[in-house]
């Protein structure tokens, strides 16, 4: 159980253009969704929560513009990185949890290589 | 400001050898400290979780850990270490970042290689 899938697992675009990432929670109702960004080499970085039904909280530094977040169902959250640049290439990865997050586990989607051309 | 630290960032054992990865955090209050181990086009997997009680804690694959309020630390360790382990592990913080909103915060990794 707790299985959370993201589609493309690869995508490779032009500059200018826009990619929409899916995340699903298969098997379980995901009140929250998070959304992270992971460097060669450099840890998760959290770009933004979201629960569903209101707007995604974004961290500081992260353009809300650029990265958007909607979280329309309890299974499914979607990332849209708007006019894509080279610097956005990087590796997505999202997770989900049924309830609280203070006290349930986040489980993790196997990310999305994102390369801008 | 709170951190987490993994010193390590790339360990080579042998397979069957024992293992402990090493994981510092910087938080003022008892923190919730987890273990995730990431393979190559998977997903990040929870080994274990610390919350509060014992402070060795039990979790899947084999792994424990032992939170040390006084070390500031949670390490990982595995008595016998088997070829699939080789993948990056991360340490993570529960953080309460305010407003009823927490975030995990994740040390840099440590990538785990087995010689066989």
């Amino acid at each position: 159980g707790a299985v959370v899938s993201q589609h493309p697992s690869r995508v490779i675009c032009k500059s200018g253009t826009s990619v929409k990432i899916e995340c699903r929670s298969l098997d379980f109702q995901a009140t929250t969704m998070f959304w992270y960004r992971q460097f060669p080499k450099k840890s998760l970085m959290l770009m933004a929560t979201s629960n569903e039904g209101s707007k995604a909280t974004y961290e500081q530094g992260v353009e809300k513009d650029k990265f958007l977040i909607n979280h329309a169902s309890l299974t499914l959250s979607t990332l849209t990185v708007t006019s894509a640049h080279p610097e956005d290439s990087s590796f997505y990865i999202c997770s989900a949890s049924q309830a609280d997050p203070a006290t349930d586990t986040q489980y993790f989607g196997p990310g999305t290589r994102l390369t801008v051309l | 400001a709170q951190s987490v630290t993994q010193p390590d960032i790339h360990i080579t054992v042998s397979e069957g050898a024992s293992l402990e990865l090493r994981c510092n955090y910087s938080y003022g209050a008892t923190p919730y400290l987890f273990w995730y181990v990431q393979s190559p086009g998977q997903g990040l997997q929870l080994l274990l979780k610390y919350f509060s009680g014992d402070t060795l804690v039990q979790g899947i694959k084999g792994f424990e850990a032992e939170f040390k309020r006084s070390q500031s630390s949670f390490n990982l360790r595995k008595p016998s270490v088997h070829w699939s382990d080789a993948a990056e592990y991360f340490c993570a913080v529960l953080l309460y970042s305010g407003a009823g909103s927490y975030q995990l915060t994740f040390g840099k990794g440590t990538k785990l290689s087995v010689i066989p």
